[in-house]
């Protein structure tokens, strides 16, 4: 059974700090992590990982993937109230399915 | 391009009854999947499908059944609701197998509360 474990679940921070939230993942079969941003309803799409190594979008928010380890990293510097949201990481299979173990998320506050 | 479409957006039923979900997926989207998000589950795959077909199905009860119709669009049907099924519903979709990438496209969800 795949498992996916995220930390915290929970985080406050005041604007301009930098944040790291934490996913790792045990899959039987791996092409990918995801990373999604819900912040009310539906999830957008973060973040696309499938060699080990960084990935960055947008320069504020980057995220590294480390198959050894079976680990992925989401750091957010700077931080906006606008961050404020719940992040999600699931591991993708590639097995022509879209199936996706999601983890349970951190829910990140990013207060004035 | 219009995003995902899921109605109804809230809905209200009683232990017992049945509910019907509907999504459109983003034109020219083939695959569609269905999630459960919960406060202390989290989300959770419900089943996927793909040219009228079901694809994957997750671990829920026999009450939990879907569709697709040859346009793609897709529906969800919960029959004796439980109060455990309040939840959000959420439909994403996505191109299909031959692009596929992982990324899934959500709608805003359904959210269903069983009194």
């Amino acid at each position: 059974e795949d498992k996916v474990v995220q930390s915290p679940l929970s985080l406050v921070v005041h604007e301009g700090d930098t944040v790291t939230l934490n996913c790792s993942y045990e899959v039987t079969n791996f092409r990918s992590l995801l990373w999604y941003k819900q912040e009310k309803k539906a999830p957008t799409f973060l973040f696309m990982l499938t060699s080990s190594g960084i990935e960055k979008k947008s320069g504020r928010l980057s995220s590294i993937l480390d198959k050894k380890e079976l680990f992925s990293i989401l750091n957010i510097t700077a931080t906006q109230t606008g961050d404020s949201a719940v992040y999600l990481c699931a591991p993708y299979s590639g097995a022509g399915s879209y199936q996706l173990t999601f983890g349970k998320g951190t829910k990140l506050s990013v207060i004035p | 391009k219009a995003g995902v479409t899921q109605t109804p957006r809230y809905l209200i039923k009683t232990r017992g009854q049945q509910v019907t979900l509907s999504c459109s997926p983003i034109s020219g989207h083939r695959s569609v999947s269905w999630y459960q998000q919960t406060p202390g589950q989290g989300l959770q795959f419900l089943f996927e499908y793909f040219s009228e077909t079901q694809r994957n199905k997750g671990n829920f009860p026999g009450r939990f059944s879907g569709r697709q119709f040859s346009n793609s669009r897709s529906e969800m049907n919960v029959s004796t609701l439980e109060l455990g099924d309040s939840a959000l519903y959420l439909c994403a979709s996505s191109l299909g197998p031959s692009g596929n990438t992982g990324e899934l496209f959500f709608g805003e969800g359904s959210r269903l509360t069983v009194l």
